[in-house]
């Protein structure tokens, strides 16, 4: 079992819909990662939150918006998605940012359509 | 840009084989780290190595940091089938806190 939480674990939407995918941890830990990972690909780093705050953004496309209500919450804001953006997307959380081990949730399955 | 590429990409081994993968960058490290991923599954943390030349043991798994902060290698005495997976490398170069994952070996062990 995972101590990191992400909800939905499976969505389709069409691309005109909106939608949020929703990640929360209770470890205490102060940095937060979205990732993508394709399928029997490596996961891609799209955004760290580091105290809360946005620490690196790999130019990721606008359709995606990040949000980290508080410590325990990050959220990943879905509009107008392409087809190319089905993934799994991935969660994580350390204690801090840098050489600390990332726990991982167990993603969401995502499907545009 | 960095990259971390992994090989091999698949190994099919018999149950009781050994098993190496090994992670080659194209810069100097900070350090690694090794996760493994199960078949619909999420990455687990397994180790990091932060020194020139370390050497670090879980079991039946070895870990190594190359003397120039380059490569590493994942190796796995008499493999079980819940070694089943795929494991990734994530390297940190010095001067950022993010990691790039490896592209990954996937391991099948054959009972």
């Amino acid at each position: 079992d995972t101590e990191v939480t992400q909800t939905p674990k499976h969505l389709v939407m069409g691309m005109t819909n909106k939608k949020s995918l929703k990640c929360e941890q209770h470890m205490g830990h102060r940095a937060m990662y979205w990732y993508k990972q394709k399928a029997k690909k490596p996961p891609e780093l799209m955004f760290v939150y580091s105290y809360e705050k946005l620490s690196i953004n790999e130019s990721v496309p606008s359709r995606f918006s990040p949000e980290c209500p508080n410590s325990s919450l990050l959220n990943l804001h879905l509009h107008a998605l392409q087809p190319e953006d089905s993934a799994l997307y991935l969660c994580a959380s350390s204690q801090e940012s840098g050489d600390q081990p990332q726990h991982f949730g167990d993603g969401t399955r995502l499907s545009i359509l | 840009g960095q990259q971390v590429m992994q090989i091999p990409q698949y190994q099919h081994v018999q149950e009781g084989e050994d098993f190496t993968t090994y992670c080659n960058s194209s810069t100097t490290l900070s350090n690694i780290q090794w996760y493994k991923q199960r078949p619909g599954g999420h990455p687990v943390f397994l180790i990091q190595l932060v020194k020139s030349g370390e050497v670090k043991k879980q079991k039946r798994l070895t870990f190594q940091f190359g003397e120039a902060k380059k490569n590493s290698s994942l190796h796995i005495t008499a493999t079980q089938t819940t070694d089943v997976g795929t494991y990734f490398c994530a390297a940190r170069t010095s001067g950022t806190y993010k990691y790039i994952f490896g592209t990954g070996t996937r391991l099948k062990v054959l009972a």
